[in-house]
């Protein structure tokens, strides 16, 4: 089946713990991204990677790293977790290298204390 | 930097209505697309139309790219449409801006 799996679904964590969230497309697209929502202000980019080794910033980059080693996968490292960044996050992927159609996995809720 | 605007910002409907969500941003876009996130959280891309229109089974989208706004219409409503509809534009730098979404909610 195609998908976007990401995990874990929920994670309850304290501030300085560094943490990572998994994402994985079995879809061979070249196009992955990672976004956080929020109540009231939507859904904001956090970086996005149109091919292997080949990452950029989106809005809201601040606090959060990413790496593209493998086509698959685009884990999400939260180094140093602070409150602020309590939310639900999704990863998405497309087939070509720019935002076509994305897919989205069914998200992360991380809440940092 | 980019303004994606969409109204109405809630939609009350009786089952079988038809309705229109619209999306305006206020600066040249690569694409837009629209989504549908159901009440347990789930995104599921609806359209992906950066002008034009596209149909799918009840639902249809307009995208007027000169205009700068898209239009997704529901036709016959049912209580599995409920839920908020987002539509997103990829700028010109290839960062991707979200609107705020619509909540629908569609009584039997």
């Amino acid at each position: 089946e195609a998908q976007v799996t990401q995990n874990p679904r929920y994670l309850i964590t304290v501030t300085g713990k560094k943490l990572t969230v998994t994402c994985s497309q079995n879809m061979n697209h070249e196009y992955m991204s990672w976004y956080r929502q929020d109540p009231g202000l939507g859904l904001r980019q956090i970086y996005y990677s149109m091919n292997v080794e080949v990452t950029d910033k989106g809005d809201v980059p601040e606090g959060y790293k990413v790496s593209r080693k493998e086509k698959r996968n685009f884990p999400l490292i939260l180094e140093s977790p602070s409150p602020n960044q309590t939310s639900l996050y999704f990863c998405a992927s497309s087939r070509r290298s720019y935002a076509e159609k994305l897919f989205f996995g069914s998200g992360t809720q991380l809440s940092v204390l | 930097g980019i303004q994606v605007e969409q109204s109405p910002p809630d939609l009350i409907l009786q089952e079988g209505a038809n309705s229109t969500l619209r999306c305006n941003f206020s600066d040249s876009v690569n694409n837009l697309q629209w989504f549908h996130q159901n009440p347990w959280g789930q995104l599921i891309n609806l359209f992906y139309i950066p002008s034009g229109t596209k149909q799918n089974g009840r639902l249809s989208a307009t995208t007027v790219a000169t205009e700068r706004y898209s239009l997704l219409y529901i036709s016959s409503s049912q209580t599995t449409d409920s839920g908020v509809y987002f539509c997103a534009v990829e700028r010109n730098d290839y960062k991707l801006s979200f609107g705020a979404g619509t909540t629908v909610t569609v009584r039997a």
